[in-house]
């Protein structure tokens, strides 16, 4: 089936750094993709959104990167800071197997700061 | 304005006992989904509902788990019969429905079967 994968289960960054975080996604139907955050012992909270009639997106310190030729999906962090610490997921909206809203998530990264 | 509420927070049941887990969405949202998390993993669907509805189920187990939004009160995911490996985080998230917005998460209920 088609799925949604990371490539760097771990990234770890100093503080104040920039931070790339990528995702590869297989299924060409998709049409929305949405990246989370999700701190330790809680729920995934919304950080930016893309639809696929744009390769990029800018929000407070993050931007998304969307490549439709290869299937491709990154979140870069500006100037990071010890609280973007966190398991980061890309989700795609297949339109299938997840609803109306269709989100398939991918396994995350666990982005770790040091000081 | 609340966000989606979870209850309880942590639930602790020995295996053959019940399950029930709760979700109140986002005020103003009709459309819940319930997902199932294990430790290290991504979130995997388990069943989206409208209200009094079920709309997508395929990813609920067939046996001993149910799901439901009543026309009042919060949406319940029941595990009938728990066994060890249904032990994981849950959590449920609500949109507005419409297709392409994004979903509002709850803190999850992190089951525990012993």
């Amino acid at each position: 089936g088609e799925n949604v994968g990371l490539h760097l289960p771990t990234l770890s960054v100093q503080e104040g750094d920039n931070s790339i975080i990528n995702c590869a996604y297989s299924n060409s139907a998709s049409d929305y993709f949405i990246w989370y955050k999700q701190e330790s012992g809680k729920g995934p909270q919304f950080i930016i959104d893309i639809r696929s009639n744009m390769d990029k997106r800018q929000g407070q310190r993050v931007t998304v990167l969307l490549n439709k030729t290869v299937k491709h999906l990154s979140l870069q962090i500006a100037a990071t800071q010890p609280g973007d610490s966190a398991v980061y997921f890309c989700a795609e909206n297949t339109g299938s197997g997840g609803g109306a809203d269709g989100l398939t998530f991918g396994k995350g990264t666990h982005l770790i700061i040091q000081p | 304005n609340a966000g989606v509420m979870q209850n309880p927070r942590h639930l602790v049941r020995r295996r053959g006992q019940e399950a029930r887990l709760r979700c109140s969405p986002v005020k103003g949202h009709s459309h819940v989904y319930w997902y199932r998390q294990l430790p290290e993993e991504g979130l995997k669907f388990m069943v989206y509902l409208q209200k009094e509805n079920i709309i997508d189920e395929s990813g609920m187990p067939k046996e001993r788990f149910s799901a439901e939004f009543p026309k009042e009160g919060p949406s319940i995911l029941r595990i009938q019969q728990v066994v060890r490996g249904d032990s994981a985080a849950y959590f449920c998230a609500s949109s507005s429905g419409d297709r392409g917005r994004k979903l509002f998460f709850g803190s999850g209920t992190q089951l525990s079967v012993l």
